[in-house]
């Protein structure tokens, strides 16, 4: 199994500020990827971080709001840009060893003022 | 149409009974269905993979019908622990992104003594 950790665990924003949000995996791993949890709602793609190229986002998501890193096979980050109130919500981290099970991180839960 | 879809309940059962969740996806060629397990702020966690034959695991038994494009949870003998959302997700190729998860909105279950 892989353990994912996030930080930071929380945050609360001014709007029009930037937020970047670390995941850190404790093995290499092939996929990363990057969620968006409202309450509520069901996880919402954002983006799939590839290693060493640009990600690939998901219909809605774009880079200049959410630019994304990937320098190597356990380390991602995600940037929440000029953000707003809309923007408040939980983000997680999840990584994928080929076919085998899909592990989430614990969350980053934004709130954004 | 969304790909996954899921009754969210919520489902309020007393310890012991049985209950049953059930999810329909909507792209015939997906390949791989899983039910996770998301508690209150926390992030999801893989509880059983579904299998064409059916599978069971203890008291939680998952069972897959290709033709009707339908999978089902059910827990036998509910404790107060598996009090939880249940997140029904599907595993398919689309677009760009080879393999992504698609998430229903989770049937929350609550089990009271």
């Amino acid at each position: 199994s892989a353990v994912i950790s996030q930080k930071p665990s929380r945050d609360i924003c001014q709007r029009g500020t930037s937020l970047t949000i670390q995941c850190q995996v404790d093995s290499q791993v092939t996929m990363m990827f990057w969620y968006r949890q409202q309450p509520g709602q069901s996880l919402t793609l954002i983006a799939t971080a590839n290693q060493g190229s640009e990600a690939t986002y998901e219909s809605g998501f774009v880079i200049d709001k959410f630019p994304i890193s990937r320098p190597n096979l356990t380390f991602s980050t995600l940037t929440v840009s000029n953000m707003s109130p809309e923007d408040s919500s939980i983000y997680l981290c999840s990584a994928r060893q080929g076919s085998e099970t899909q592990y989430f991180g614990p969350g980053t839960r934004l709130l954004v003022l | 149409r969304k790909e996954v879809e899921q009754d969210p309940g919520p489902f309020n059962v007393p310890e012991g009974a049985t209950v049953a969740f059930n999810c329909t996806y909507s792209n015939s060629a997906s390949q791989s269905f899983f039910w996770y397990r998301q508690d209150c702020r926390k992030e999801p966690k893989l509880l059983m993979s579904v299998y064409s034959s059916g599978n069971e695991d203890g008291r939680f038994t998952a069972q897959l019908n290709r033709a009707s494009q339908y999978i089902s949870l059910l827990i036998r003998d509910s404790k107060l622990s598996d009090s939880a959302t249940y997140l029904c997700v599907v595993n398919s190729d689309r677009g760009s992104t080879l393999g992504r998860l698609y998430f229903g909105r989770g049937t929350q279950l609550t089990v009271w003594p």
